[in-house]
């Protein structure tokens, strides 16, 4: 069973850098899932962040893709996401995913991590 | 333009049944779309993958009262034999190449 854990500040300055990461247990990164950024703003849905191959290969929301990169690192089984320029909007739960759907897997969730952006 | 419709809310009896919709936008009635399930002050849980022939992938666990069907370009969640813990939101979710959408959630209220 897999287990996806997000970390980071959960403080983040305006205009700096949101910098997460998130380590996977019980299965390996460099397989033919998806690993996906996902975020949910205080009171609202869910909206995506974006997502990267273990290749290396990425996809990023459209509105947010000026801002962010996601990226694998095999050695220590775990991916990450930097958002950079942040402002208050950027306040939300972010949550890391692995995603099979393309193959009927499972999506998998990890239990999210709160990040405020204030000074 | 990839979009997601959800409507708001809905409500249904404890023990009845109920039937969530989401609705593509034009031109991407063939796509599949999965359910996921967000209980208050938790996270979100993967209910299913939901293909548009109305075959549908369950993830681990999930219990059989949880069920999709699909007509044109709706795709549908019942929930049967509602319980207490069924009160939650719940998101569609579909990708095209290279983009992910997420609808804007049904809150399900038990009465």
């Amino acid at each position: 069973q897999v287990q996806l854990q997000e970390s980071g500040p959960g403080l983040v300055k305006p205009s700096e850098t949101l910098s997460l990461t998130c380590a996977v247990s019980g299965g390996s990164i460099s397989s033919s899932y998806w690993w996906s950024w996902v975020r949910q703003s205080p009171g609202k849905g869910l909206e995506w962040i974006g997502e990267s191959y273990h290749s290396g290969s990425t996809n990023y929301n459209p509105s947010l893709k000026s801002r962010v990169t996601i990226s694998v690192d095999k050695s220590k089984n775990q991916f990450s996401l930097k958002l950079n320029s942040v402002t208050a909007a950027d306040t939300a739960i972010y949550y890391c995913a692995r995603n099979g759907l393309r193959y009927n897997w499972n999506y998998d969730w990890g239990q999210g991590t709160l990040v405020t952006v204030s000074s | 333009q990839l979009v997601l419709t959800q409507s708001p809310s809905a409500s249904a009896s404890l023990g009845a049944s109920v039937k969530l919709t989401c609705t593509l936008s034009s031109g991407h009635s063939s796509y599949a779309i999965a359910w996921h399930q967000q209980q208050p002050e938790k996270g979100p849980r993967y209910l299913m993958k939901l293909n548009s022939d109305g075959s549908h992938t369950k993830g681990d666990g999930i219990p059989d009262r949880f069920s999709g069907s699909s007509s044109g370009a709706e795709r549908y969640l019942t929930i049967s034999s509602l319980q207490s813990e069924d009160e939650a939101d719940y998101y569609c979710q579909t990708w095209g190449t290279g983009i992910h959408v997420f609808g804007t959630g049904t809150k399900v209220t038990v009465l």
